[in-house]
C-alpha cells in the first residue's frame, strides 16, 4: 500500500522560502511508471498544479509556468523522498500543499495516492 | 491555461442521477483522453474516482461513471447515496509542457 506523508513548517514569512518533504512508503521515487507532484489547493485559486519530477533514465522535471521561477522540487533516492521549496514567498501563497503520485506517463492525470496535505500560511 | 470550467454546485435526492460537467478547449479536454474526477470530503485529500474518461480504480462504486463529448467531459453519479455528497473536480492534460489543469470544483449535495 502506497503511503505518502508529509512534512514541514505551517508558518513562512513573506520572501523567505516554504519548504516540505513527502515521505514515500509501498512505492519508490525512483519507480520508472510514476510520477511525484506537488499540488496546493486555496479558496482564491481552487487546486493548482505546482510541478512534478520523475525518473526515466534520468530526472525530469516539470513545473507550472506560474511558479516556475521560484520553484524547486528535489528528489531524494537515499530517503526515499519527494522535497518542494518555493521562494520568495507571499500572502498569495497560502495554501494545503499536497504531494501526489501520478501513475503512468506524466500529465496523464492518474493522480492515485496523496499525502494528508500541509497548511502553510505565509504570514509576518 | 485557464482552469477548467464547472458549475459550482449540484443537488440531488437519494436514489437519483445527477450529472456534473467539465468544459475546456480542445487543447485540453477535447483534445486527449486524460480526464480524470476526484471527490474531496472536507479536510481530507482528494480522491481518484475515474481515470482517462471512463476508467474507475478498483473500489470505486460503478454508481460513478465518467464521459466525454467535444471539451465537455462529464461525472454522473447513479443511485445518489448520502456519502456522495463531496466536492468534485476535474482535471485534464493541458498538452504543452505536461501540464494538467483543474476545474474550479463542484459541490454536490444529496437532499
Amino acid at each position: 500500500q502506497v503511503q505518502l506523508h508529509q512534512s514541514g513548517p505551517g508558518l513562512v514569512k513573506p520572501s523567505q522560502t516554504l519548504s516540505l518533504t513527502c515521505d514515500i512508503s509501498g512505492d519508490s521515487v525512483s519507480n520508472t511508471f510514476a510520477t511525484w507532484n506537488w499540488i496546493r489547493q486555496s479558496s482564491s485559486r481552487g487546486l493548482e498544479w505546482l510541478g512534478r519530477t520523475y525518473y526515466r533514465s534520468k530526472w525530469y522535471f516539470d513545473y507550472a509556468s506560474s511558479v516556475k521561477s521560484r520553484i524547486n522540487i528535489t528528489p531524494d533516492t537515499s530517503r526515499n523522498q519527494l522535497s518542494l521549496e518555493l521562494r520568495s514567498v507571499t500572502p498569495e501563497d497560502t495554501a494545503v500543499y499536497y504531494c501526489a503520485r501520478e501513475t503512468g506517463a506524466p500529465a496523464t492525470a492518474i493522480l492515485d495516492y496523496w499525502g494528508q496535505g500541509s497548511l502553510v500560511a505565509v504570514s509576518s | 491555461q485557464s482552469a477548467l470550467t464547472q458549475p459550482p454546485s449540484a443537488s440531488g435526492s437519494p436514489g437519483q442521477s445527477v450529472t456534473i460537467s467539465c468544459t475546456g478547449t480542445s487543447s485540453d479536454v477535447g483534445g486527449y483522453d486524460y480526464v480524470s474526477w476526484f471527490q474531496q470530503n472536507p479536510g481530507k485529500a482528494p480522491k481518484l474516482m475515474i481515470y482517462e474518461v471512463t476508467k474507475r480504480p478498483s473500489g470505486v462504486p460503478d454508481r460513478f461513471s465518467g464521459s466525454k463529448s467535444g471539451n465537455t467531459a462529464s461525472l454522473t453519479v447513479s443511485g445518489l447515496q448520502a456519502e456522495d455528497e463531496a466536492d468534485y473536480y476535474c482535471i485534464s492534460y493541458a498538452g504543452s509542457y505536461n501540464y494538467v489543469i483543474f476545474g474550479g470544483g463542484t459541490k454536490l449535495t444529496v437532499l
